[in-house]
């Protein structure tokens, strides 16, 4: 079974930083997705940004890039230029894309505080 | 605009009773879902249905029920079975198989109940 690892209960940064969220993830399978989602203190899952295992190059969305690492199964979320309204809790997930598969599995989450 | 619809927003439920937490979708999805989130908790899959008349089981289903009768619709009944209750639930849906699997989870905006 997979599973994802969010290692990090509680991160902070200074506003206009730079912080890195990590996720391992362990899967047997080599075509997958992967996702991170932000929940902020109203409760909404958005999703942040997502990620196809078969495509190499990391994937971008204005502030916000990954670091993809098939190998290590490592799929960390690079934040830029924090901004307050950055604060939240974040979840890593992992979706197979096998036919049939419809569960996607989360991590246990980050919560980033950041400081003005 | 297409989306999820939680309803109620806020719920209490008395000792021995069962009630129903109500999940509408119009965005044409065939897989919906049913978590559960504890204070700064994770994700916890609940059940998760991914055609009309069927549903499966996920990690905590002891004390829930569901039914999927129409596409649009999977509501969750938490019975008197469900001896700790309170939490954030949220329920969200997704595309199904094959290249429509990269597509994220939706997410409603939750409900939360509450023990009276």
């Amino acid at each position: 079974a997979q599973t994802v690892t969010q290692s990090q209960p509680e991160m902070s940064v200074q506003e206009a930083e730079t912080v890195t969220l990590s996720c391992t993830y362990d899967t047997s399978e080599s075509d997958y997705y992967l996702f991170w989602y932000k929940q902020p203190p109203s409760r909404q899952m958005i999703l942040v940004i997502r990620q196809e295992a078969y495509k190499q190059q990391n994937a971008t969305e204005n502030r916000f890039s990954v670091n993809f690492q098939k190998a290590a199964k490592s799929f960390s979320l690079k934040i830029s230029d924090s901004q307050l309204g950055d604060a939240a809790m974040y979840f890593c997930a992992y979706r197979s894309r096998g036919s049939g598969t419809y569960k996607y599995i989360f991590g246990t989450g980050t919560r980033l505080k950041v400081l003005a | 605009d297409g989306g999820i619809t939680q309803s109620p927003k806020y719920l209490f439920r008395k000792e021995g009773q069962n009630v129903t937490l109500s999940c509408e979708q119009n965005l044409n999805h065939d897989a919906m879902y049913w978590y559960r989130q504890d204070p700064g908790q994770g994700l916890r899959l609940i059940y998760y249905s991914q055609i009309v008349n069927d549903f499966q089981k996920g990690d905590i289903a002891e004390g829930y029920s569901v039914s999927r009768e129409k596409k649009e619709s999977f509501p969750l009944t938490v019975t008197s079975a469900q001896k700790n209750p309170t939490a954030f639930y949220l329920c969200a849906s997704s595309m199904g198989q094959g290249q429509a699997s990269n597509q994220p989870q939706q997410f409603g905006d939750g409900t939360r109940l509450s023990i009276l």
